[in-house]
């Protein structure tokens, strides 16, 4: 069975400081997708990942695919009430053509 | 508005009625996707379409679950004889790819 683990499960944390989530999986991907998705709401695409290593920047938001492509992790600098909401990584793999999806990390930032 | 749009918003309904969701996807969208999402989880697959074509529907999906795209476009998620277990937000995308999925706002779903 695939999964993928995403850490922490919630982080609350003050405006301005900075944070790393992380999503992890034994299983290779051949692009790894991050959303972010607030209350009552259906997930946005943030960045897809797809080389090894290959790290993406969105404003104060720095995504990297680990080398061998089993793991990602989403960077926020400065963190800003705005960036509040529930951050889901899914890793596409080619062995079944399946979109597997990480439970998500609840980030609350407080002003 | 030219995303990916669901009908209804929300939906509160007793044990063993019957409910019926609607998605439409973006026009050019070939491939349209169900997932189920419940609190604290991430979204859980139900099944996929290309164009009118079912292609996969998920081993856990009850066979009181039923999905319709006639025409390729617009979709239909039907659930019968509903238990209080149904209750999640109902989510639909689309996409030409499996791995960029672009996603409804969603349907939150109540059974009581």
């Amino acid at each position: 069975t695939q999964l993928l683990e995403q850490s922490p499960q919630f982080l609350s944390i003050q405006e301005g400081e900075n944070l790393t989530v992380y999503c992890n999986s034994s299983s290779v991907f051949s692009s790894l997708q991050w959303y972010r998705q607030e209350p009552g709401e259906g997930p946005v695409l943030l960045v897809t990942v797809v080389t090894g290593g290959e790290v993406k920047k969105l404003k104060r938001l720095t995504f990297q695919f680990g080398d061998a492509r089993k793991d990602s992790s989403l960077h926020i600098t400065a963190a800003q009430p705005g960036d509040t909401g529930l951050y889901l990584c899914a890793g596409y793999a080619v062995s079944n053509y399946q979109l597997i999806w990480g439970a998500g990390t609840k980030l609350i930032i407080k002003p | 508005d030219t995303g990916v749009s669901q009908n209804p918003r929300h939906k509160i309904t007793k044990r063993g009625q019957n409910v019926t969701f609607r998605c439409d996807p973006i026009s050019e969208h070939n491939r349209l996707y169900w997932y189920r999402q419940t609190l604290g989880q991430g979204p859980e697959f139900l099944t996929y379409f290309q164009n009118e074509a079912q292609l996969e529907k998920s081993r856990l999906l009850s066979d009181r679950f039923s999905a319709e795209r006639p025409k390729g476009s617009f979709s239909t998620l039907e659930i019968q004889r509903t238990e209080q277990g149904d209750s999640a937000m109902y989510l639909c995308a689309s996409g030409f790819r499996t791995d960029t999925q672009y996603f409804g706002p969603g349907t939150r779903l109540t059974v009581l």
